[in-house]
C-alpha cells in the first residue's frame, strides 16, 4: 500500500501560518500527492493535490520537494475552523481510490 | 447543487445480522466509493462503483457488497455482521471517466455510524 508519514498532532495559534509536513520517500514518478481534511463529525473534504510543482488554491498551498520525497501543506492564516485531521495521500495516476493513513490532528487556539 | 447524503445517520445491529446503508451522489456524479473508518483511524477503501459496475475493491471480505443504481445512488450491504464492523461508513461521489491524468475530487457524505453489539 502507498505509504506516507505524518506527525500525529500539531498545534497552531489562530491567524498564524501552519506548515503540515508529509514524508513519502518511496513515491514513484506517477504518484500524485493529495491532501484531504476531516472536520469533527464530518466526512473528509478535498484540500489540494499536486504532482511535481507547487500548487495554490483558495484553501491552501502545497509545496512539493524537488526530489518529491516530502511535501508540506501550508495554511496561510489558521482559523478555529481549520481544526481538523489532515490526511496526506499518495495516489497512483491511474487509480481513483484514496489510501488514507492516520493523518495529523491540527489544533488551533486563540 | 445537492451534496452527498447518507442514510441512516446512526444504526445499531447485533452480531450476525445484515445491514444496508444508502448513499445519494452529488448531482452529475457517476462514481461512488465506499470507505470504512474505525475510531481513531483514517478511512479504508471498500470498493468503488462506476456507472453501475464495480470498479475496484479494497481488502474486504465478500460479505461486503454493493450496488449502484441508474440514478447513481448506491447501497452498501454487509452480511453476517461482526463486532469489528462497528465503524463510520463513508460514501464519496465523483465524476469518473475523465481523461487520464485528470483528477476529479471525491465529495464525501457525513457517514453512517454503525454499532454492532
Amino acid at each position: 500500500d502507498a505509504k506516507t508519514t505524518q506527525p500525529n498532532s500539531m498545534e497552531s495559534n489562530e491567524e498564524e501560518p501552519v506548515h503540515l509536513p508529509c514524508n513519502h520517500s518511496t513515491i514513484s514518478g506517477t504518484d500524485y500527492i493529495h491532501w484531504y481534511r476531516q472536520l469533527p463529525s464530518q466526512g473528509p473534504e478535498y484540500v489540494i493535490h499536486g504532482l511535481t510543482s507547487n500548487v495554490n488554491n483558495r484553501m491552501a498551498s502545497l509545496a512539493i520537494a524537488e526530489d518529491r520525497k516530502s511535501s508540506t501543506l501550508i495554511l496561510h492564516r489558521a482559523t478555529l475552523r481549520d481544526a481538523a485531521v489532515y490526511y496526506c495521500i499518495r495516489r497512483t495516476g491511474t487509480a481513483s481510490k484514496l489510501t488514507f493513513g492516520t493523518g495529523t490532528r491540527l489544533q488551533v487556539t486563540l | 447543487e445537492t451534496g452527498v447524503t447518507q442514510s441512516p445517520t446512526h444504526l445499531i445491529k447485533t452480531r450476525g445480522q445484515q445491514v444496508t446503508l444508502r448513499c445519494s451522489s452529488q448531482s452529475g456524479h457517476n462514481t461512488v466509493s465506499w470507505y470504512q473508518q474505525a475510531l481513531g483511524q483514517g478511512p479504508q477503501f471498500i470498493f468503488q462503483y462506476y456507472r453501475e459496475e464495480e470498479n475496484g475493491r479494497g481488502n474486504f471480505p465478500p460479505r461486503f457488497s454493493g450496488l449502484q443504481f441508474p440514478n447513481y445512488s448506491s447501497e452498501l450491504n454487509v452480511n453476517a455482521l461482526e463486532l469489528d464492523d462497528s465503524a463510520l461508513y463513508l460514501c464519496a461521489s465523483s465524476l469518473g471517466g475523465s481523461p487520464l491524468g485528470t483528477y476529479n475530487e471525491q465529495f464525501f457524505g457525513p457517514g453512517t455510524r454503525l454499532t454492532v453489539l
